[in-house]
């Protein structure tokens, strides 16, 4: 089993639409919790971490944890044709990350 | 200030070649890494070195082979060339100590394919 396992997608939604991504992971001792963002053709930025159960919002990105039931979200309001990429949840343990496969997301003007 | 480097962006080899992909950073970091990110497999950890000095393997280090030349530094050889190692091959780097959370800067990317 893949420490990470991440919704495949692709996804594809109107501009405006909101983006729910999700991840699950199998490791209970995981403390930070990550999304990476990657344009096409270039490498993984990191979009927001976060170490605790609950939500952190960032503009228009909210992480959300769920450490009992190991499960990470990403939502994105009001979608725009700029956050068009492909988004990676990363969880950090003993200073290695661990990628989910990343889910693609298009978002139609 | 650059970031993160790799070179070549592009290489085509045949089966059996040898090549280096180069990565260097300027960000005073400590630890850099190699990954490699093939369709719906996400990106794997091939090699790892946490401190200048030391290099670990990762997920997938088979057939490969690196260098921690300097701080700067991290070298990735393929020694003979399989297609199965077609792939597109990133560098990145983190502080590691400073941040718990261990963000890691990453490179452009290496696109290599292997007839």
């Amino acid at each position: 089993q893949k420490e990470v396992e991440q919704d495949p997608g692709p996804l594809s939604v109107p501009e405006g639409a909101i983006v729910s991504l999700n991840c699950t992971y199998s490791n209970s001792a995981f403390q930070y919790f990550m999304w990476y963002r990657q344009y096409s053709r270039k490498g993984p930025e990191l979009l927001m971490y976060t170490y605790s159960s609950g939500n952190k919002e960032d503009g228009r990105f909210t992480a959300q944890v769920d450490k009992s039931s190991k499960y990470i979200s990403l939502f994105i309001r009001d979608s725009q044709p700029s956050d068009s990429a492909t988004y990676l949840c990363a969880i950090c343990h003993d200073y290695k990350l661990s990628f989910g496969a990343g889910t693609t997301v298009t978002v139609r003007a | 200030n650059a970031g993160v480097t790799q070179t070549p962006k592009f290489q085509v080899l045949k089966t059996g070649q040898s090549m280096t992909l180069q990565c260097a950073q300027d960000m005073n970091h400590n630890s850099m890494y190699w990954y490699r990110q093939d369709p719906g497999m996400g990106l794997r950890l091939i090699y790892y070195s946490a401190s200048e000095g030391t290099t670990d393997k990762g997920e997938v280090p088979n057939g490969y082979n690196v260098s921690r030349l300097n701080k700067r530094e991290f070298s990735l050889r393929l020694e003979s060339a399989a297609p199965s190692q077609t792939s597109v091959y990133f560098c990145a780097s983190s502080a590691q100590g400073l941040k718990s959370y261990n963000e890691q800067f990453f490179g452009p990317g290496t696109r290599l394919t292997v007839l």
